[in-house]
């Protein structure tokens, strides 16, 4: 099974911050990775899609970027709807995988 | 506008057999180029892919789950079924059922609003 793995796992900011999130793959997936937002008591809704991809209606501060084993997601002047956990996952092969998630909190 | 439902009992008893299923709507599950999978989040951990279906029975599953896992597609229903055996108090969970789009990449979109099951005497 390919591991996926975030950093941090959880992070405080403030409304208008800019965030980064790093995702790493056990083994490369070229850009085989997505992002997903899950809000609490929600089910995850994709953000963005092969690696840098933005998925229809999502707002454009998300963006995605890498390839191999190295991703990274990016939210600029951060809202507040948008205090939540985020997880990667790979669709390069099954098992489809996920990181553990990065939950993103209020300062 | 597609939405997926997850239905089922929420309290299964150890080393019964959970059974869920999934209805869509505003779409057809026999659509060319969409799997339907399931996604399993035990209480604040993680998620966890269980597996995917085709409309034609296609299935792929989670190999850590493949002995006790059935997925199967009623196209006459536009449904798609979880079936996982012999559980214990670790398949408790939220059970999410997505549509997978498969093009040159893939992505699950949309999920369903999971339902949550308890494995419990």
């Amino acid at each position: 099974d390919i591991q996926m793995t975030q950093s941090p796992s959880s992070l405080s900011a403030s409304v208008g911050d800019r965030v980064t999130i790093t995702c790493r793959a056990s083994q490369s997936i070229s850009t085989y990775l997505n992002w997903y937002q899950q809000r609490p008591g929600k089910a995850p809704k994709v953000l963005i899609f092969a690696a840098s991809s933005l998925q229809s209606g999502v707002p454009s501060r998300f963006s995605g970027s890498g390839s191999g084993t190295d991703f990274t997601l990016t939210i600029t002047s951060l809202q507040p709807e948008d205090f939540a956990t985020y997880y990667c996952q790979q669709s390069y092969s099954t098992p489809y995988t996920f990181g553990q998630g990065t939950k993103v909190e209020i300062k | 506008q597609l939405q997926l439902q997850e239905s089922g009992p929420g309290l299964v008893k150890p080393s019964e057999t959970l059974s869920l299923t999934c209805t869509v709507s505003g779409g057809s599950i026999s659509s060319i180029g969409y799997f339907w999978g399931w996604i399993r989040q035990p209480p604040g951990k993680g998620l966890e892919w269980i597996g995917n279906i085709y409309y034609t029975g296609r299935t792929y599953y989670n190999p850590s789950l493949r002995s006790r896992v059935t997925i199967s597609a009623d196209t006459s229903k536009n449904q798609f079924s979880l079936r996982l055996s012999s559980v214990t108090a670790a398949d408790t969970a939220v059970y999410y059922c997505a549509r997978l789009i498969e093009r040159t990449h893939n992505w699950f979109d949309p999920w369903g609003q999971g339902t949550l099951v308890t494995v419990s005497s």
